[in-house]
Protein backbone atom coordinates (compact mmCIF):
# COMPACT_ATOMS: atom_id res chain seq x y z
CA UNK A 1 0.00 0.00 0.00
CA UNK A 2 1.48 3.54 -0.93
CA UNK A 3 2.42 5.90 2.04
CA UNK A 4 1.36 9.44 2.49
CA UNK A 5 2.39 11.67 -0.64
CA UNK A 6 3.02 15.15 -0.29
CA UNK A 7 3.20 17.79 -2.72
CA UNK A 8 5.40 19.89 -3.80
CA UNK A 9 8.80 17.87 -1.85
CA UNK A 10 10.64 21.84 -1.89
CA UNK A 11 9.08 25.26 -2.45
CA UNK A 12 10.73 28.63 -2.72
CA UNK A 13 8.46 32.06 -2.02
CA UNK A 14 8.89 35.70 -0.75
CA UNK A 15 7.53 37.58 1.40
CA UNK A 16 3.86 38.07 0.82
CA UNK A 17 3.06 35.38 -1.44
CA UNK A 18 0.62 32.41 -0.51
CA UNK A 19 1.26 29.01 -1.10
CA UNK A 20 -0.60 25.87 -1.37
CA UNK A 21 0.70 22.23 -0.24
CA UNK A 22 -1.12 19.13 -1.24
CA UNK A 23 -1.35 15.66 0.81
CA UNK A 24 -2.83 12.21 -0.16
CA UNK A 25 -3.14 9.74 2.90
CA UNK A 26 -2.82 6.47 2.77
CA UNK A 27 -5.57 4.28 0.75
CA UNK A 28 -8.54 4.19 2.75
CA UNK A 29 -7.22 6.72 5.59
CA UNK A 30 -10.03 9.52 6.09
CA UNK A 31 -8.02 11.63 8.25
CA UNK A 32 -5.43 14.00 7.47
CA UNK A 33 -3.29 16.55 9.84
CA UNK A 34 -0.49 18.96 8.97
CA UNK A 35 1.89 20.02 11.49
CA UNK A 36 4.83 22.83 11.35
CA UNK A 37 8.42 21.45 11.70
CA UNK A 38 11.00 23.80 12.98
CA UNK A 39 14.35 23.95 14.51
CA UNK A 40 13.10 26.55 16.89
CA UNK A 41 9.38 25.23 18.02
CA UNK A 42 9.71 21.43 17.16
CA UNK A 43 6.51 20.01 15.86
CA UNK A 44 2.99 21.78 15.88
CA UNK A 45 -0.36 20.89 15.30
CA UNK A 46 -1.70 22.80 12.55
CA UNK A 47 -5.28 21.48 12.25
CA UNK A 48 -7.21 17.87 11.29
CA UNK A 49 -9.65 17.32 8.82
CA UNK A 50 -12.26 14.72 8.31
CA UNK A 51 -14.73 14.10 6.54
CA UNK A 52 -14.37 17.12 4.55
CA UNK A 53 -14.53 18.70 7.91
CA UNK A 54 -12.30 20.87 10.14
CA UNK A 55 -12.43 18.82 13.55
CA UNK A 56 -9.24 20.48 15.39
CA UNK A 57 -6.62 23.27 14.99
CA UNK A 58 -3.60 24.43 16.57
CA UNK A 59 -2.86 27.65 17.41
CA UNK A 60 -1.98 29.24 14.28
CA UNK A 61 -3.10 32.37 12.62
CA UNK A 62 -6.09 32.63 10.63
CA UNK A 63 -3.19 32.83 7.12
CA UNK A 64 -2.74 29.14 7.71
CA UNK A 65 -5.88 27.41 6.16
CA UNK A 66 -6.71 24.11 5.18
CA UNK A 67 -9.42 22.02 3.27
CA UNK A 68 -10.33 18.16 2.60
CA UNK A 69 -11.69 16.88 -0.68
CA UNK A 70 -14.06 14.05 -0.87
CA UNK A 71 -11.08 11.56 -1.55
CA UNK A 72 -10.26 12.30 1.70
CA UNK A 73 -6.98 14.35 -0.38
CA UNK A 74 -6.28 17.36 1.82
CA UNK A 75 -4.44 21.19 0.74
CA UNK A 76 -3.27 23.67 3.30
CA UNK A 77 -2.85 27.33 2.10
CA UNK A 78 -0.28 30.04 3.72
CA UNK A 79 -1.32 33.31 2.52
CA UNK A 80 0.61 36.28 3.26
CA UNK A 81 4.14 34.51 3.76
CA UNK A 82 5.93 36.18 6.35
CA UNK A 83 9.85 34.82 6.77
CA UNK A 84 8.90 32.62 10.06
CA UNK A 85 6.63 30.72 8.12
CA UNK A 86 9.93 28.76 6.62
CA UNK A 87 9.53 25.53 7.74
CA UNK A 88 9.16 21.73 7.37
CA UNK A 89 5.31 20.78 6.97
CA UNK A 90 4.16 17.35 7.58
CA UNK A 91 0.97 15.57 6.53
CA UNK A 92 -0.08 12.41 8.60
CA UNK A 93 -2.91 10.18 7.97
CA UNK A 94 -4.84 7.58 10.06
CA UNK A 95 -7.84 5.67 9.46
CA UNK A 96 -10.59 7.72 11.38
CA UNK A 97 -10.80 10.60 13.68
CA UNK A 98 -10.52 11.08 17.69
CA UNK A 99 -9.40 7.31 17.75
CA UNK A 100 -7.08 7.67 20.73
CA UNK A 101 -5.54 4.03 19.51
CA UNK A 102 -5.13 5.07 15.88
CA UNK A 103 -1.52 5.54 14.34
CA UNK A 104 -0.54 8.52 12.35
CA UNK A 105 1.63 8.26 9.30
CA UNK A 106 3.74 10.48 7.86
CA UNK A 107 4.56 11.85 4.85
CA UNK A 108 8.04 13.12 3.75
CA UNK A 109 6.89 16.35 3.97
CA UNK A 110 6.96 19.74 2.35
CA UNK A 111 9.99 21.81 2.86
CA UNK A 112 8.93 25.75 2.06
CA UNK A 113 11.84 28.32 1.86
CA UNK A 114 10.17 32.05 2.62
CA UNK A 115 12.93 34.85 1.17
CA UNK B 1 -2.75 20.20 28.91
CA UNK B 2 -0.58 17.14 27.38
CA UNK B 3 3.28 17.33 26.99
CA UNK B 4 5.96 15.48 26.46
CA UNK B 5 9.31 15.45 27.52
CA UNK B 6 12.69 14.69 26.02
CA UNK B 7 15.48 15.79 28.27
CA UNK B 8 18.96 14.80 26.28
CA UNK B 9 18.96 16.56 23.06
CA UNK B 10 21.60 14.38 22.07
CA UNK B 11 22.66 10.17 22.79
CA UNK B 12 26.11 9.18 21.78
CA UNK B 13 26.75 5.01 21.66
CA UNK B 14 28.88 2.97 20.68
CA UNK B 15 27.62 0.59 17.40
CA UNK B 16 26.56 -2.92 19.26
CA UNK B 17 26.01 -1.72 22.91
CA UNK B 18 22.63 -0.96 23.67
CA UNK B 19 20.59 2.76 23.71
CA UNK B 20 18.29 4.16 25.87
CA UNK B 21 16.23 7.35 24.28
CA UNK B 22 14.12 9.03 27.32
CA UNK B 23 11.19 10.29 27.49
CA UNK B 24 9.19 11.52 30.54
CA UNK B 25 5.30 12.70 29.72
CA UNK B 26 2.07 14.63 31.32
CA UNK B 27 -1.20 14.05 30.55
CA UNK B 28 -4.64 14.60 32.88
CA UNK B 29 -5.92 10.75 32.03
CA UNK B 30 -4.17 7.66 30.81
CA UNK B 31 -1.78 8.01 27.64
CA UNK B 32 -1.46 6.82 23.99
CA UNK B 33 2.24 6.94 23.12
CA UNK B 34 4.16 6.85 20.47
CA UNK B 35 7.45 6.90 19.32
CA UNK B 36 8.70 8.17 15.84
CA UNK B 37 11.75 8.26 14.17
CA UNK B 38 12.85 10.87 11.60
CA UNK B 39 16.14 10.56 8.97
CA UNK B 40 17.81 13.68 7.18
CA UNK B 41 15.60 14.78 4.87
CA UNK B 42 12.54 12.60 5.59
CA UNK B 43 9.00 12.33 7.21
CA UNK B 44 8.67 10.79 10.59
CA UNK B 45 8.58 6.36 10.36
CA UNK B 46 6.67 5.08 13.21
CA UNK B 47 8.64 2.85 15.55
CA UNK B 48 5.90 1.87 18.03
CA UNK B 49 2.91 2.59 20.43
CA UNK B 50 1.63 1.62 24.15
CA UNK B 51 -2.05 1.97 23.84
CA UNK B 52 -2.66 -0.85 27.02
CA UNK B 53 -1.57 -4.42 27.99
CA UNK B 54 2.07 -5.39 29.33
CA UNK B 55 4.33 -2.49 29.43
CA UNK B 56 7.34 -3.21 27.40
CA UNK B 57 6.11 -2.99 23.88
CA UNK B 58 7.97 -4.38 20.70
CA UNK B 59 8.22 -1.95 17.56
CA UNK B 60 10.06 -1.99 14.49
CA UNK B 61 13.67 -2.47 13.30
CA UNK B 62 14.25 -3.87 17.19
CA UNK B 63 13.51 -1.14 19.18
CA UNK B 64 11.12 -1.37 22.24
CA UNK B 65 9.72 0.77 24.94
CA UNK B 66 8.89 -0.02 27.96
CA UNK B 67 5.81 2.40 30.10
CA UNK B 68 6.50 3.21 33.55
CA UNK B 69 3.52 4.93 34.92
CA UNK B 70 4.15 5.60 38.19
CA UNK B 71 7.55 7.17 36.56
CA UNK B 72 5.21 8.79 33.87
CA UNK B 73 8.19 7.79 31.51
CA UNK B 74 8.21 5.58 27.87
CA UNK B 75 11.89 5.06 27.90
CA UNK B 76 12.87 3.92 24.12
CA UNK B 77 15.60 1.26 23.94
CA UNK B 78 17.50 -1.21 21.95
CA UNK B 79 19.49 -4.12 22.92
CA UNK B 80 22.60 -3.61 20.36
CA UNK B 81 22.33 -0.37 18.50
CA UNK B 82 23.46 -0.15 14.74
CA UNK B 83 25.18 2.85 12.70
CA UNK B 84 21.84 2.94 10.56
CA UNK B 85 19.95 3.87 13.80
CA UNK B 86 21.43 7.05 13.84
CA UNK B 87 18.44 9.75 13.36
CA UNK B 88 16.32 12.19 15.09
CA UNK B 89 13.82 10.11 17.53
CA UNK B 90 10.52 11.96 18.85
CA UNK B 91 8.45 10.68 21.41
CA UNK B 92 4.48 11.84 21.18
CA UNK B 93 1.61 11.11 23.17
CA UNK B 94 -2.13 11.50 23.12
CA UNK B 95 -4.91 11.75 25.96
CA UNK B 96 -6.74 8.75 26.19
CA UNK B 97 -9.90 10.91 27.17
CA UNK B 98 -9.09 13.36 24.31
CA UNK B 99 -11.28 13.78 20.79
CA UNK B 100 -8.69 14.82 19.26
CA UNK B 101 -6.83 12.55 16.74
CA UNK B 102 -3.10 15.23 16.91
CA UNK B 103 -0.33 13.97 19.10
CA UNK B 104 1.82 16.35 21.02
CA UNK B 105 5.55 15.84 20.53
CA UNK B 106 9.06 16.26 22.80
CA UNK B 107 11.61 18.05 20.84
CA UNK B 108 13.64 15.05 19.91
CA UNK B 109 16.96 13.06 20.73
CA UNK B 110 19.61 13.22 18.22
CA UNK B 111 20.71 9.79 18.50
CA UNK B 112 24.86 9.29 17.43
CA UNK B 113 25.47 5.66 17.06
CA UNK B 114 29.66 5.54 16.13
CA UNK B 115 31.90 2.27 14.98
Amino acid sequence: KAGVTQTPRYLIKTRGQQVTLSCSPISGHRSVSWYQQTPGQGLQFLFEYFSETQRNKGNFPGRFSGRQFSNSRSEMNVSTLELGDSALYLCASSLVQGLGTDTQYFGPGTRLTVL
Amino acid sequence: AQSVAQPEDQVNVAEGNPLTVKCTYSVSGNPYLFWYVQYPNRGLQFLLKYITGDNLVKGSYGFEAEFNKSQTSFHLKKPSALVSDSALYFCAVRDKGGTASKLTFGTGTRLQVTL
